[in-house]
């Protein structure tokens, strides 16, 4: 069965910095890799995914993610935090062959001031 | 606009009350799932359907009930809520993936805005 984990409830990390937010997974085959952000009282949104390719995927918001085979990761990252970017992280993985998503617990990013 | 539609967004209840949350998609989805978020456990699936009259169980069904007679609906019921099932729901939606080694252009999921059902 496949799994997802983020070692981190929480990320804290000042405006202007780097963030990264740590995803691993276990599944067999080639999995397709999902993040998704989840604003206060909001649905959870799309940011970015990777099917196959090039190892550093770009989404939304200036959020990139990098996976690593060898390491089953896929960390979400950004060069620069902004305020705004405070949000709930899941990382979720697929499947080869299934449709059905497996969610990781989430990361609460704080991004201050 | 592509949407997924979930109605309604707060709901509370008492136990025993039979209740249905509705889900709509618009974008022709096979694929339609319903999740329950609760703290520090993230988003568990509790039912999936494939396609109109085909559903299976997720992770954590007990208590839950849901049908698929039409290709963009895919109710939630809940026959008689308990407290433990207290928690923020979302319905999500996506194209069927294919088999291993096609890859799709759009295999992300959509989901709804949530609905935070709230049994006492």
């Amino acid at each position: 069965a496949q799994s997802v984990a983020q070692p981190e409830d929480q990320v804290n990390v000042a405006e202007g910095n780097p963030l990264t937010v740590k995803c691993t997974y276990s599944v067999s085959g080639n999995p397709y890799l999902f993040w998704y952000v989840q604003y206060p009282n909001r649905g959870l949104q799309f940011l970015l995914k990777y099917i196959t390719g090039d190892n550093l995927v770009k989404g939304s918001y200036g959020f990139e993610a990098e996976f690593n085979k060898s390491q089953t990761s896929f960390h979400l990252k950004k060069p620069s935090a902004l305020v705004s970017d405070s949000a709930l992280y899941f990382c979720a993985v697929r499947p080869p062959g299934y449709s059905t998503l497996t969610f990781g617990k989430g990361t609460m990013l704080l991004v201050s001031p | 606009e592509a949407q997924v539609t979930q109605n309604p967004r707060y709901l509370i209840t008492v136990t025993g009350k039979k209740l249905t949350v509705t889900c709509s998609q618009n974008m022709n989805h096979e694929y339609m799932s319903w999740y329950r978020q609760d703290p520090g456990l993230g988003l568990r699936q509790i039912y999936y359907s494939m396609n109109v009259e085909v559903t299976d169980k997720g992770d954590v069904p007990e208590g839950y009930k849901v049908s698929r007679k039409e290709k963009r609906n895919f109710p939630l019921i809940l026959e008689s809520p308990s407290p433990n099932q207290t928690s923020l729901y979302f319905c999500a939606s996506s194209p069927l993936t294919p088999g291993q080694g096609i890859g799709r252009k759009n295999t992300e999921a959509f989901f709804g805005q949530g609905t935070r059902l709230t049994v006492v």
